[in-house]
């Protein structure tokens, strides 16, 4: 067990709908990353919050957003969904955000879109 | 190609042979990283290495780095059923963007 939670665990929806997928860091961990992981795909970077600023910005669709709550979890909201969204979604939460710091991944919320 | 790409996609081992692994990326970095993933679920990190360091060893891992070739490898000695899972590499961007990059992995089976 990494520490760090992500609900829902599985999330099924419709085309053109909203979601919001939650994360909670490690006790003390300030940084907060989000990542998409198609079927046999690597994971792509989307975003990067540390201590509720938006650090780093990867390929994150317009129709995504993300932010980091003043208690430090974290929550993606993806709107206007898309066959091509279904996806595993990854939360990971670092200490200080820097390159060299170690990343601890959630169990991560696998979501359907049908 | 994307920054860090493993080689090879696949592979089969059996039970105590050693599993090699490559990753070779594009930018300069800062330092390299190496996650693994069992079937569905999280990542784990299981070794760092900077860009000053050539090789460091944790267990019965190996990691190389050869910055000039922007290649790296990962190995793992007397492999072990358990240690069925995908492994990525992760590296950041010089630049010190903050980004990780990770590659789309080598997938890696041991028979028993």
């Amino acid at each position: 067990d990494s520490g760090v939670t992500q609900t829902p665990k599985h999330l099924i929806t419709a085309t053109g709908q909203r979601v919001t997928l939650r994360c909670s860091p490690r006790s003390g961990d300030l940084s907060v990353y989000w990542y998409q992981q198609s079927l046999d795909q690597g994971l792509q970077f989307l975003i990067q919050y540390y201590n509720g600023e938006e650090r780093a910005k990867g390929n994150i669709l317009e129709r995504f957003s993300a932010q980091q709550f003043p208690d430090l979890h974290s929550e993606l909201n993806l709107s206007s969904l898309e066959l091509g969204d279904s996806a595993l979604y990854f939360c990971a939460s670092s200490v200080d955000g820097t390159s060299d710091d170690t990343q601890y991944f959630g169990p991560g919320t696998r979501l359907t879109v049908l | 190609s994307q920054q860090g790409e493993e080689d090879p996609q696949a592979l089969s081992i059996q039970e105590g042979e050693n599993a090699t692994m490559n990753c070779s990326y594009k930018t300069s970095i800062n330092n390299l990283q190496w996650y693994r993933q069992n079937s569905g679920r999280g990542l784990v990190h299981l070794i760092l290495i900077r860009s000053n360091e050539r090789e460091k060893h944790s267990g019965r891992l190996r990691v190389t780095l050869d910055t000039s070739k922007k290649s790296s490898s990962l190995l793992i000695t007397a492999s072990r059923a358990a240690d069925t899972a995908s492994y990525f590499c992760a590296t950041d961007e010089k630049a010190g963007t903050y980004k990780y990059i990770f590659g789309t992995g080598t997938r890696l089976k041991v028979l028993a």
